[in-house]
């Protein structure tokens, strides 16, 4: 089955500065690779997500980059405010197990000093 | 409408105790989901419906028994648990592996074992 390994584990920029977290997956089959955005107390929110026929993908402040050929996949965050401070997951589709089946990274905790 | 809502909100119960957590959502999803997390952990797949029929028992104890009623209904019965079972149990909807990949969390219950 699908294995995904996240880094950094935590994460500490100054506000307005770039933030970027990597993973990487060991299923080269894997053709989904969502992020999640988990405030404390709260759900896991979807927030970018991107597909394996396309390198990159972006939504305002935020972007994902896929090379799958390095099988490694990243979010990037311009412009860091306070209110992105949570844990990001990052997950790939595993193509195993019939289902939507998601394999999620350890996590990355993410701090934005103002 | 991009909403899953779980009760209860919290839940304690005893170690002798049967209860149950329900959760519903109405987007048209065919998949649904039962999740388990730890503190500063990732969500842990438990279960897995598509087509309200279970495809993804993720060898999960027998103390804890799934239900999906219909399409927009999922239940997670607990009975006999133990206190390492205390964590947050998040429920997810998405399209079934064949139509779509995006997965939406619900707020999740709070569970604590005595």
């Amino acid at each position: 089955g699908e294995n995904v390994e996240q880094h950094p584990s935590t994460l500490s920029v100054q506000e307005g500065d770039s933030a970027v977290i990597k993973c990487t997956y060991s299923d080269s089959a894997s053709n989904y690779f969502p992020w999640y955005k988990q405030e404390l107390g709260k759900r896991p929110q979807l927030i970018i997500d991107i597909r394996s026929n396309v390198g990159e993908k972006k939504d305002q402040r935020i972007a994902v980059t896929l090379n799958k050929t390095a099988k490694h996949f990243s979010l990037h965050i311009t412009e860091t405010q306070p209110e992105d401070s949570a844990v990001y997951f990052c997950a790939a589709r595993d193509m195993v197990e019939y289902g939507n089946k998601l394999v999620f990274g350890a996590g990355t905790i993410l701090r934005v000093k103002s | 409408d991009t909403e899953v809502t779980q009760t209860p909100k919290h839940l304690v119960m005893g170690m002798t105790n049967k209860k149950s957590l329900k959760c519903e959502q109405h987007m048209g999803h065919r998949a649904m989901y039962w999740y388990k997390q730890k503190a500063k952990k990732p969500p842990e797949l438990m279960f897995v419906y598509s087509y309200e029929k279970l495809s993804i028992n993720e060898s999960v104890p027998s103390r804890f028994s799934p239900e999906c009623p219909n399409s927009s209904l999922l239940n997670l019965h607990l009975h006999a648990l133990q206190p390492e079972d205390s964590a947050l149990y998040l429920c997810a909807s998405s399209q079934p592996r064949d139509r779509g990949h995006e997965q939406y969390f619900g707020p999740g219950t709070r569970l604590t074992v005595t």
